[in-house]
């Protein structure tokens, strides 16, 4: 049974370039979750979806951030234009409902130059 | 808001030394989860708690619920190498998100 899927697992850019990170949630969880993590603040929550709806965006750090979830296999998180403070890994995880367990991802490890 | 606070946020260890993980939480939680994630990695779940006062085994770690549901620990026996990483507890913040605790982050001296 595939987990979260989560590409790319790493990205090196420069400042002011677009970023795009993807996310495959596990089928048949309704909700999707975007994390990141940094040694600083530890594990933030940007933005959950439930049924591909965003519920909850107040996570989002700056309206260079935004999230979408097309379909209930995909998806994506983008950031533009990017900094190098964006500079983090971040994390994709679903789980079946908002207040059980989640399943997260490998991660995006993200550096801007 | 809701707030999950761990402590300590750190703790070095000599392998074979016992580490406990200490979670307090702002409100009364509905269920307590932990979750470990290795150096390099992602967290994964571990375990989830429901019960006032509950407690659980796996192998070497023993997870608790307090009675109240506002505080958990987690206790790891006779460290290994292999347990090096940081340990999350996660509360629910009504039906739909977790809250998660800052990490502990344990080192173990071989």
């Amino acid at each position: 049974d595939a987990g979260v899927i989560q590409s790319p697992r790493h990205e090196v850019t420069e400042m002011g370039q677009e970023v795009t990170l993807r996310c495959k949630p596990i089928s048949g969880h309704d909700y999707l979750f975007w994390y990141r993590q940094t040694m600083m603040r530890g594990l933030e929550l940007l933005i959950y979806f439930n049924n591909n709806v965003p519920i909850d965006d107040s996570g989002m750090p700056e309206d260079r951030f935004s999230a979408k979830m097309p379909n209930a296999s995909f998806s994506t998180l983008k950031i533009q234009p990017s900094e190098p403070r964006d500079s983090a890994v971040y994390f994709c995880a679903s789980s079946f409902l908002g207040n059980q367990p989640q399943h997260f991802g490998d991660g995006t490890r993200l550096s801007i130059l | 808001g809701q707030q999950v606070m761990q402590i300590p946020q750190y703790q070095h260890v000599q392998e074979g030394e016992d580490f406990t993980t200490y979670c307090n939480s702002s409100t009364t939680l509905s269920n307590i989860q932990w979750y470990k994630q290795r150096p390099g990695g992602h967290p994964v779940f571990l375990i989830q708690l429901v019960k006032s006062g509950e407690v659980k085994k796996q192998k070497r770690l023993t997870f608790q619920f307090g009675e109240a549901k506002k505080n958990s620990s987690l206790h790891i026996t006779a460290t290994q190498t292999t347990d090096v990483g940081t340990y999350f507890c996660a509360g629910p913040q009504g039906a739909q998100k977790l809250v998660f605790g800052q990490g502990t982050r344990l080192t173990i001296n071989p």
